[in-house]
């Protein structure tokens, strides 16, 4: 079974505070992504990548930056934490084909105060 | 403009009942893909079913069944004899063919059966 794992489910952090959120699968997938979870929102993504060192922006980028050092493990990085980032965030991994769904991991509930 | 609705935030549907969750997308794509996630408390995202846009017959996976109407842009997911277990956020997701593998999702339809 394919897992992915994030380093925390939960997460309370200071405003302005640097954050990483890491995500690690274990499937060999190529891509993976980092969405966030908002209440009447859905999931939008943030960043996502589809190889090392490689990354695009998503839909919500600002404010987020990301690292991909090796094929297994994805990084969140919030550069200063503000009180709008307060959020569920979820990572995702999938192979590359049209029909390959995606796996996702557990989720890290964030809250910045 | 949204790419995916779900028009039902909320619905309750009585035990070994079926009960329909709509979706409906916007696309100018001819080759894309159409997924149904079901979220539970816990919240992870669980893959349940999904469709191609050329794939002639509806998907199905278990009591999970879902009702593509290609001309309508609609991919409702029908979930048969449901059960309390079934009570979750539901989430419809689209990816385009030239999206880079990126999912849309829609704001999703929190599901609630009643015993």
């Amino acid at each position: 079974d394919v897992k992915v794992t994030q380093s925390s489910r939960y997460l309370v952090k200071r405003t302005g505070e640097k954050v990483f959120l890491e995500c690690v699968q274990d499937m060999d997938h190529e891509n993976m992504f980092w969405y966030r979870q908002d209440p009447g929102l859905g999931l939008r993504l943030i960043y996502f990548s589809y190889d090392v060192k490689m990354k695009e922006k998503g839909d919500i980028p600002e404010g987020y930056s990301v690292s991909r050092e090796k094929k297994e493990r994805f990084s969140l990085i919030l550069e200063s934490a503000s009180t709008n980032q307060t959020s569920m965030y979820l990572c995702a991994s999938s192979l590359t084909g049209s029909g390959d769904e995606q796996y996702f991991g557990p989720g890290t509930r964030l809250t910045v105060t | 403009a949204q790419k995916i609705t779900q028009t039902q935030p909320g619905m309750f549907v009585q035990e070994k009942e079926a009960v329909t969750l709509d979706c409906t997308y916007d696309t100018s794509d001819q080759s894309y893909g159409l997924f149904w996630y079901k979220q539970p408390s816990s919240g992870e995202m669980i893959f349940l079913i999904y469709q191609g846009s050329y794939d002639e017959q509806n998907a199905t996976e278990g009591r999970y069944s879902l009702n593509f109407q290609k001309a309508r842009k609609s991919a409702n997911l029908v979930i048969s004899a449901s059960q309390l277990g079934d009570s979750a956020m539901y989430f419809c997701a689209m990816r385009e063919q030239d999206s880079s593998y990126k999912l849309i999702f829609g704001s999703g339809t929190r599901l609630l059966v009643r015993p």
